[in-house]
């Protein structure tokens, strides 16, 4: 596609449930972006992957936090048993392979409510 | 590790006027890309302008530019002839060249136009 394509583009969730956003990057573009942004704040990184090379998650803050790319291309960041402290935008970015760098393109985020 | 600081949580100016957001980062390597992102409303970060560290030209695009100062670890943002369209978030992000391509943010500035 011609972006960054997320979905949903707002999800309520109860407590206690687990979630799954997706992510669908530009086509050709084969490292993939998941970062967090709280009410009011920067953006904090969770996780990156790069075509077939393991994925970095030192960002990803603690073991509820998931993510997957299928076919290195969709990803799916996925949250279990929600916490009212997960609500925020979760925002996925895309770029051509690293070692060049021409920045990277966003989606419009997901806005994740925890109730 | 990087950070990143924004001084000025929010600003106002009117329309036509220029207006200078402010940035300093800190870290111990001295290769590395500078960025300045607009998030509006829509939620999408939108690539403003870059620079790379080791140009000492500052970067211009139209009526944006920069003041990269190395070794203040400074990198400030004017815009010039502000437009209504202008009203966003902007944050400014640090990149290193080698490793994984991570931005880190600072926490933005909420930049307001006034018609």
């Amino acid at each position: 596609g011609a972006g960054v394509s997320q979905s949903p583009s707002n999800k309520v969730t109860e407590k206690g449930k687990d979630v799954e956003l997706r992510c669908d990057p530009i086509s050709g573009h084969t490292a993939l972006y998941w970062y967090r942004q709280s009410l009011g704040q920067g953006l904090e990184f969770l996780i990156y992957f790069q075509g077939n090379s393991a994925p970095d998650k030192s960002g990803l803050p603690s073991d509820r936090f998931s993510a997957e790319r299928t076919g290195g291309s969709v990803s799916t960041l996925t949250i279990q048993r929600t916490q009212q402290e997960d609500s925020a935008v979760y925002l996925c970015a895309s770029s051509l392979a690293s070692g060049q760098f021409y920045g990277y393109t966003f989606g419009s985020g997901t806005r994740l409510t925890v109730v | 590790a990087q950070t990143v600081t924004q001084s000025q949580p929010e600003m106002s100016v009117q329309e036509a006027e220029t207006v200078t957001l402010s940035c300093t980062y800190d870290t111990s390597e001295s290769n590395y890309y500078l960025f300045w992102y607009k998030q509006p409303p829509s939620r999408q970060m939108i690539l403003v302008i870059r620079q790379e560290a080791y140009k000492q030209q500052n970067a211009t695009e139209n009526r944006f530019s920069v003041n990269f100062q190395k070794a203040a670890k400074s990198f400030s943002l004017k815009i010039s002839d502000s437009q209504l369209g202008d009203t966003a978030m902007y944050f400014c992000a640090f990149m290193l060249t080698e490793g994984a391509q991570k931005l880190v943010f600072g926490q933005g500035t909420r930049l307001t136009i006034n018609p």
